[in-house]
């Protein structure tokens, strides 16, 4: 199995409060993927990375904020939880290469209350 | 609207019949892939097909990348339980990065006994 682990595996939080999800690599990957999962709506992206500090957004990035300051860690942040950001959270890595496989963690169950 | 979009989003049929599901975009894309996703896990990747009209071949499972590269089908002969899942076609968008990954919203099936 691919180095992957994301931090923590499940959290209930208040509305309002900032909230960090952590994704930690051992693969020295240089892809990494936050994706939001949610019923009917498959893996919708939030923000990517292709490299120590560069990051780019994706489909459904605002409300959150990421970080990239060492290869292995990508941070997300909710600055301001809301109840709309319930939902679960995957991470994934990617060597690169359009037909690479990505590796996925095994997702943060958020819940804001 | 997703850029890739996945039909049909749920499917359940009895044990020993054939299926097959699609993953379609107004897009052409360089390759396309298949992941099966199980509860409380995240996605693993079946395929990669990156050469139009391909098709490729995973003991029951057939790929197939349609000839202009906007489409892609799974089909699935003599399914079984543990086919059960869900299976998502993913990409990277032309023209937006190469390492941005999207999801279609996925087909949720249930092969039972």
């Amino acid at each position: 199995d691919a180095g992957i682990t994301q931090s923590p595996r499940h959290k209930v939080t208040e509305t309002g409060t900032p909230v960090t999800l952590r994704c930690h690599q051992t693969e020295n990957h240089r892809y990494m993927y936050w994706y939001r999962q949610d019923p009917g709506h498959g893996l919708r992206l939030i923000h990517y990375s292709y490299g120590v500090k560069d990051t780019d957004k994706g489909e459904v990035s605002d409300g959150y904020s990421v970080s990239r300051s060492k290869t292995e860690d990508f941070l997300l942040t909710l600055e301001s939880a809301t109840s709309s950001q319930t939902s679960v959270y995957f991470c994934a890595i990617s060597s690169g290469g359009a037909w690479t496989e990505a590796f996925f963690g095994q997702g943060t169950r958020l819940t804001v209350v | 609207t997703q850029l890739l979009e996945q039909s049909p989003q749920f499917l359940s049929i009895q044990e020993g019949e054939n299926l097959t599901v699609y993953c379609n975009s107004s897009s052409v894309f360089s390759s396309l892939q298949w992941y099966r996703q199980e509860p409380g896990e995240g996605p693993v990747l079946l395929v990669t097909v990156v050469t139009g009209g391909e098709v490729k071949k995973l003991k029951r499972l057939t790929f197939q990348f349609g000839d202009a590269r906007k489409d892609s089908s799974l089909h699935i002969t003599a399914a079984q339980p543990g086919d059960t899942g869900l299976y998502l076609c993913a990409g990277h968008p032309p023209g937006q990065g190469a390492q941005k990954l999207v999801f279609g919203q996925g087909t949720r099936l249930t092969i039972n006994p």
